[in-house]
Order: C-alpha cells, then sequence, then structure tokens
C-alpha cells in the first residue's frame, strides 16, 4: 500500500521569506511524486512531479522540490513567498507497483497563509 | 474546451433524492478518475475508469454510489437516497494511460459542490 502523510496543517509564512511545505511518502517499490495547489473553489493544479533524476525538482510559479529517498521525503520549497502563494498543497505519491493505472494517493494537505 | 469540465458546479439537494454528477474528460485521456474531498480536508479516491472499464471501485463508500462511462468518454457518478455525510466536493480528474503514462500528472476539474440538506 502507499501512503503520504503531510504534517502540517498550516504553514504561516511571511512575503518574501522562504517557504517549506512539508511530505513524506511510503511505496513498496520506486515512487513517482507530484505536488499540486489548490486555489479557492477551483479543482487541484498540477505544480511539479519527481520520477527520476535530478532531487531538485523545479516546478510551476517558482517552486521547488527536493526529493530525499533515505528520509522518505519530498518537501515543497520556494525562496522567496507570495501572497499570492496562499492555497492548499497536495502531495501525491504513486507506486509503479500499484495496479490502478497511475491513481495517485493524496496526502491530507497543507493550507499555506502567506501574510503581507 | 481544453480542461476536464465537470457539472453542475453546484448542487443543492434533499436528503433522500437521488444526483448525478457529471465529467467530461480531455479529449484523449482514456483514464478517469473520481475523487471526494470534504471541507477542508484531503482527497479520498472513489473510483478509476481505463476507457469505459473500471478496474477499480475500491473507494465507493457504499452500495448507494455507482458510475459509469460511455464511449470512452463522459462519466457520471449517482449518489442514490443521498444522506447528509455525503456532502463534500467531487473531482473528477483524467489523464493518460500507456506505457509513458505513470509520469503523467492528472487533469483536474474544478468539482461539484453538493449539499444535502
Amino acid at each position: 500500500a502507499q501512503s503520504v502523510a503531510q504534517p502540517e496543517d498550516q504553514v504561516n509564512v511571511a512575503e518574501g521569506n522562504p517557504l517549506t511545505v512539508k511530505c513524506t511518502y511510503s511505496v513498496s517499490g520506486n515512487p513517482y511524486l507530484f505536488w499540486y495547489v489548490q486555489y479557492p473553489n477551483r479543482g487541484l493544479q498540477f505544480l511539479l512531479k519527481y520520477i527520476t533524476g535530478d532531487n531538485l525538482v523545479k516546478g510551476s510559479y517558482g517552486f521547488e522540490a527536493e526529493f530525499n529517498k533515505s528520509q522518505t521525503s519530498f518537501h515543497l520549497k520556494k525562496p522567496s513567498a507570495l501572497v499570492s502563494d496562499s492555497a492548499l498543497y497536495f502531495c501525491a505519491v504513486r507506486d509503479m507497483n500499484n495496479n490502478a493505472g497511475n491513481m495517485l494517493t493524496f496526502g491530507g494537505g497543507t493550507r499555506l497563509m502567506v501574510k503581507p | 474546451g481544453a480542461g476536464v469540465s465537470q457539472s453542475p458546479s453546484n448542487k443543492v439537494t434533499e436528503k433522500g433524492k437521488d444526483v448525478e454528477l457529471r465529467c467530461d474528460p480531455i479529449s484523449g485521456h482514456t483514464a478517469l478518475y473520481w475523487y471526494r474531498q470534504s471541507l477542508g480536508q484531503g482527497l479520498e479516491f472513489l473510483i478509476y475508469f481505463q476507457g469505459n472499464s473500471a478496474p477499480d471501485k475500491s473507494g465507493l463508500p457504499s452500495d448507494r454510489f455507482s458510475a459509469e462511462r460511455t464511449g470512452g468518454s463522459v462519466s457520471t457518478l449517482t449518489i442514490q437516497r443521498t444522506q447528509q455525510e455525503d456532502s463534500a466536493v467531487y473531482l473528477c480528474a483524467s489523464s493518460l494511460t500507456g506505457r509513458r503514462s505513470y509520469n503523467s500528472p492528472l487533469h483536474f476539474g474544478n468539482g461539484t459542490r453538493l449539499t444535502v440538506t
């Protein structure tokens, strides 16, 4: 079975400061990892993914994420937060051994609040 | 359209009534997924379609829930005899399938907000 944990329900950061949203995962095989963002009354939007290769992955809107195999983590980061980054962020994992197509298992979400 | 389309965007229904939610995936996407998101919570997997067949129905919460997909395109999620605990946002997503599909992201619609009174 595959699972994802986002230990923080909410992260507060001041505009211009760096931000980190934490994610850890559990899979039996190789993980494929994704971050999505959800703005109010909207569906989820894809931000970035890790499949293989460089552990530091760059995505949309200046976000990046670092894959750490030994710590089974895939934390989302941004060097300088914007108020417009305030949203709900979801980490997701797919296990290559999962038979359900490329069904993703999502974490519980972390609300990011960026204050001016 | 270019994205996943869901209708209606909002649905208010009385307890005990049946509802149908519709999802129109991105053209060419053979995989289709239904998730449920309760207020401020994470996503709960409901069902997955590959073409018209549903190899994974494990997430459907009860036999009041059913889904179908015809022509490899539009899908409907039906909830019979709705209960208040069914109130949630129902999200549909589609993706490519095939040999290289495992790294393809899911593309989500804006969801249907269901309120059962």
